[in-house]
């Protein structure tokens, strides 16, 4: 099966940064992904990274390095709406089909 | 462009009957992805279908089924209900589901199976 780990929960200050690990061990690799999601609502797509470095996207980054099979999402300048679950999948193979890990509920403070 | 939709939004059935979900994609994606999530098993992968044949399977009962028709809309279908299928479904489309094509999730139909 597909191992893909990253914090169960995650507290931070408003303005602060928080930064959301994700280890994962894969048959295969085309791609990972970050999702945020709100309770009772549909994941919202927020990065997608296949080659190694950091991709950027006003205050969400995303951080990806194959061969230590780790990501990384960095939020800055938190804000109170940032309260949410941090999803990170997997694209294992070609296709559509995403392994997820469980989520990190991240809770912004004021 | 128009997001992903699906119908109906809320669903309430009884055990032993059967449900059938709609997902229309973003106009131009050819790859529908299905995803089950319940609070237990967090997101599943049920199945996705590409220029109307499936693609990926999950590991789900043959109750839980699904289509894809020409225009790339897909429909899933669950047979005998059970309690615990009582969760939120998700599509979710790419243009390919190739690395490099992003995936967009529709806004989910939560079903209820009392």
């Amino acid at each position: 099966g597909q191992n893909i780990d990253q914090p169960t929960e995650m507290t931070a200050t408003e303005g602060a940064i928080v930064q959301i690990n994700c280890t994962y061990q894969t048959s295969g690799f085309n791609g990972l992904f970050w999702y945020q999601q709100h309770a009772g609502e549909a994941p919202t797509f927020l990065s997608y990274n296949v080659l190694d470095g950091l991709e950027e996207k006003g205050r969400f980054s995303s951080f990806l390095s194959r061969s230590k099979g780790y990501s990384y999402l960095l939020l800055k300048e938190l804000q109170m709406k940032d309260s949410a679950s941090y999803l990170c999948a997997v694209r294992v193979t070609e296709g559509g089909k995403l392994s997820f890990g469980a989520g990190t509920t991240v809770t912004v403070r004021a | 462009k128009a997001g992903v939709t699906q119908t109906p939004r809320y669903l309430i059935k009884t055990r032993g009957q059967q449900v059938t979900l709609s997902c229309s994609p973003i106009s131009g994606h050819r790859s529908v992805s299905w995803y089950q999530q319940t609070p237990g098993q967090g997101l599943q992968f049920l199945f996705e279908y590409f220029s109307e044949t499936q693609r990926n399977k999950g590991n789900f009962p043959g109750r839980f089924s699904g289509r894809q028709f020409s225009n790339s809309r897909s429909e899933m279908n669950v047979s005998t209900l059970e309690l615990g299928d009582s969760a939120l479904y998700l599509c979710a489309s790419s243009l390919a589901g190739l690395a490099g094509d992003e995936q967009y999730f529709g806004p989910g139909t939560r079903l209820t199976v009392t």
